[in-house]
């Protein structure tokens, strides 16, 4: 059985701010994915960005960013320059399906 | 965005009665995959899709049942509806169970409110 926890309920940065959601996961599997995912207040599920398990660098994409520790058990997304329309809840995700509560993200102007 | 669709978008059933959710895919994804998210929750498998014909339970499907008989179609039933299974359920589909092709794009979802 796969567990994520997301200790960050809600959270606050202030625009043009970079900011981090954390992510630890608990899984036995020797090779999993870990996803980010984006759900504004229209509902829509947004996919953010993937890390792999065996990939050796952190993944990027735009201003999206993983800081992934495998040795921790880690894998935290990192904003940069927030902006307002960043405001939405966010997900971790390890692969086979297994979501975190999630963390409200607020971009103050 | 991949091609996703769910139908009814929004539905009022009263307990007792049968539902069923339609998910439509034009991305020809292997996998498709049924959830519900709760309020401020994530989200919860019910079901998924491996292939025509090819189902297996989530972590919450007592009460649901599903079928996909067309790789692009894949339904979600509920037998008889109860106020706990009010929800907002989402289904989802992907190429692959590993690698960054196990990547879930989700529809739109549906809103269903059990009276």
């Amino acid at each position: 059985a796969q567990k994520i926890t997301q200790t960050q309920p809600g959270m606050f940065v202030q625009e043009k701010e970079a900011v981090t959601l954390d992510c630890t996961y608990d899984t036995s599997d020797p090779s999993y994915g870990l996803f980010w995912y984006k759900q504004p207040s229209s509902g829509e599920m947004i996919f953010l960005i993937y890390q792999g398990s065996y990939d050796q660098q952190n993944a990027t994409e735009g201003r999206y960013s993983l800081n992934f520790q495998k040795a921790r058990k880690s894998a935290n997304l990192v904003i940069s320059a927030s902006q307002l329309g960043d405001s939405a809840m966010y997900f971790c995700v390890a692969g086979k399906s297994t979501f975190g509560d999630g963390t409200t993200l607020t971009v103050k102007p | 965005d991949a091609g996703i669709t769910q139908s009814p978008r929004h539905k009022v059933t009263e307990t007792g009665t049968p539902v069923t959710l339609r998910c439509h895919q034009t991305e020809n994804h292997r996998y498709m995959y049924w959830y519900r998210q709760d309020p401020g929750h994530g989200l919860r498998l019910i079901h998924y899709s491996y292939g025509v014909k090819d189902t297996d339970k989530g972590e919450v499907s007592d009460g649901y049942s599903v079928s996909r008989s067309k790789t692009e179609d894949f339904l979600l039933t509920l037998e008889s509806a109860t106020s706990s299974q009010t929800s907002v359920y989402f289904c989802a589909i992907s190429n692959s169970l590993a690698g960054a092709e196990e990547t879930q794009y989700f529809g739109p979802g549906t809103r269903l409110l059990v009276l």
